[in-house]
């Protein structure tokens, strides 16, 4: 299954409302999840299972979606959410999409 | 806390083999499945084997299914990933990953592994 990412960058103002898209090529159901990667840090588990935020993790983020498409928003941007979100599915086997670029101006 | 260090990592030549650890604590190790996730430079990441919390059930990627070997020893709260015949395409940033409600959930910082001649 792949997953397509998109935009492959967003560039924002803090505040502002952030709306990232994971595409799936075949239905993976609820079986997706969301990281955020910051440079030189290793992937960090935001969402699984579409929309369950993971332990700690700031009710500003929230995922939505089933089956082939997915969205994750993140209502009100911080600096510290300057990062590369990828998303993730488990239906057959894992893969990951390409990833969004998040920039804070 | 949760604590995941990986080890091991080095430059290597092809078709020779590397043993990547990766040091649990700050949680009961021996309840977790664990996970290897690989991260080639600016590249998204691909993951790479799953064991059981007991071990006894390995899963793999078909990129290295027949190549490297997931195994971890509870006693030890460590896990393993024995890579052979590796080849170019395997340089990466390897991580290794608890699983929680099925999904690598904690990461470790990663040990490089560069596969050249």
């Amino acid at each position: 299954i792949v997953l397509t990412q998109s935009p492959a960058t967003l560039s924002l103002s803090p505040g502002d409302r952030a709306t990232l898209s994971c595409r799936a090529s075949d239905s993976v159901g609820s079986y997706l999840a969301w990281y955020q990667q910051r440079p030189g840090q290793a992937p960090r588990l935001l969402v699984y299972d579409a929309s369950n935020r993971a332990t700690g993790i700031p009710a500003r983020f929230s995922g939505s979606g089933s089956g082939t498409d997915f969205t994750l928003s993140i209502s009100s941007l911080e600096p510290e959410d300057s990062a590369v979100y990828y998303c993730q599915q488990r239906r057959n086997w894992n893969t990951f999409g390409g990833g969004t670029k998040v920039e804070i101006k | 806390q949760v604590q995941l260090v990986e080890s091991g990592g080095g430059v290597v030549q092809p078709g020779r083999s590397l043993r990547l650890s990766c040091a649990a604590s700050g949680f009961t190790f021996s309840s977790y499945a664990m996970h290897w996730v690989r991260q080639a430079p600016g590249k998204r990441p691909e993951w790479v084997a799953v064991i059981s919390y007991d071990g006894n059930n390995e899963y793999y990627a078909d990129s290295v299914r027949g190549r490297f070997t997931i195994s971890k020893d509870n006693s030890k709260n460590t896990l393993y990933l024995q890579m052979n015949s590796l080849r170019r395409e395997d340089t990466a940033i390897y991580y290794c990953a608890r699983e929680v409600s099925s999904w690598p959930d904690y990461w470790g910082q990663g040990t490089l592994v560069s596969v050249s001649s």
